[in-house]
């Protein structure tokens, strides 16, 4: 198995760019998350799939992010318009619940480093 | 919700000493607790984990211990080497909506010095 699939590695973009990150979860993986990771903060939950529905936002901190997850293996996390305070990592990670129990296999990509200038 | 304190901050030792990082939760029903450690520029990987089952687990130079009364479990490492240096996370699983949620400690960054 490839693992957690993120793309891009890295984006620069400007200020009041659209950004979009990729995400590809492990197959028959039924959760994904999307984190960002600074060090002030640390690993933020932004938002949470499970069976390809949203089940919870609240960590997405505001109206210019959103995110899909249109089929099992594909998730995308948009930022529209992006600031410099955007700047950060931003992991997705996937899990199967239920089987082994809760997080089983849970798994980190390798990452998108954002930068907005 | 689950709320996870994971302490020090950071931690500092000389290669071949221990390492303990401690983690409190506060959600007595959490029965999995997963600890991860992120190299520089890296992803956070999974070294080891403990269910609420067992009090304690081993895998070479690492452990895990639980204590589910006091909520709290902690990560040891005995003979510590520089490539130990990293950052590493604690985690608790909250439930939402019949699914786990990893609520993450803030990390610890070990540093070993050789």
């Amino acid at each position: 198995d490839a693992g957690v699939i993120q793309s891009p590695r890295h984006e620069v973009t400007e200020m009041g760019q659209e950004v979009t990150l990729r995400c590809k979860p492990i197959s028959g993986h039924n959760s994904l998350f999307w984190y960002r990771q600074t060090m002030m903060r640390g690993l933020e939950l932004l938002i949470y799939f499970n069976n390809n529905v949203p089940i919870d936002d609240s960590g997405m901190p505001e109206d210019r992010f959103s995110a899909k997850m249109p089929n099992a293996s594909f998730s995308t996390l948009k930022i529209q318009p992006s600031e410099p305070r955007d700047s950060a990592v931003y992991f997705c990670a996937s899990s199967l619940d239920g089987q082994g129990g809760p997080n089983y296999g849970y798994t980190f990509g390798s990452g998108t480093r954002l930068t907005v200038v | 919700g689950e709320n996870v304190e994971q302490h020090p901050s950071t931690l500092s030792v000389q290669e071949g000493d221990s390492a303990v990082i401690k983690c409190t939760y506060s959600d007595s029903a959490s029965n999995y607790f997963p600890w991860y450690k992120q190299e520089l520029g890296k992803r956070p990987q999974l070294i080891i984990d403990i269910r609420s089952n067992v009090g304690e687990k081993k895998d070479q130079r690492i452990a895990v211990t639980l204590n589910k009364t006091a909520k709290h479990f902690s990560l040891h490492i005995t003979e510590t080497q520089p490539e130990d240096s990293a950052v590493y996370f604690c985690a608790a699983p909250r439930q939402s909506g019949g699914s786990y949620i990893p609520t993450f400690g803030r990390g610890t960054s070990l540093i070993v010095h050789p």
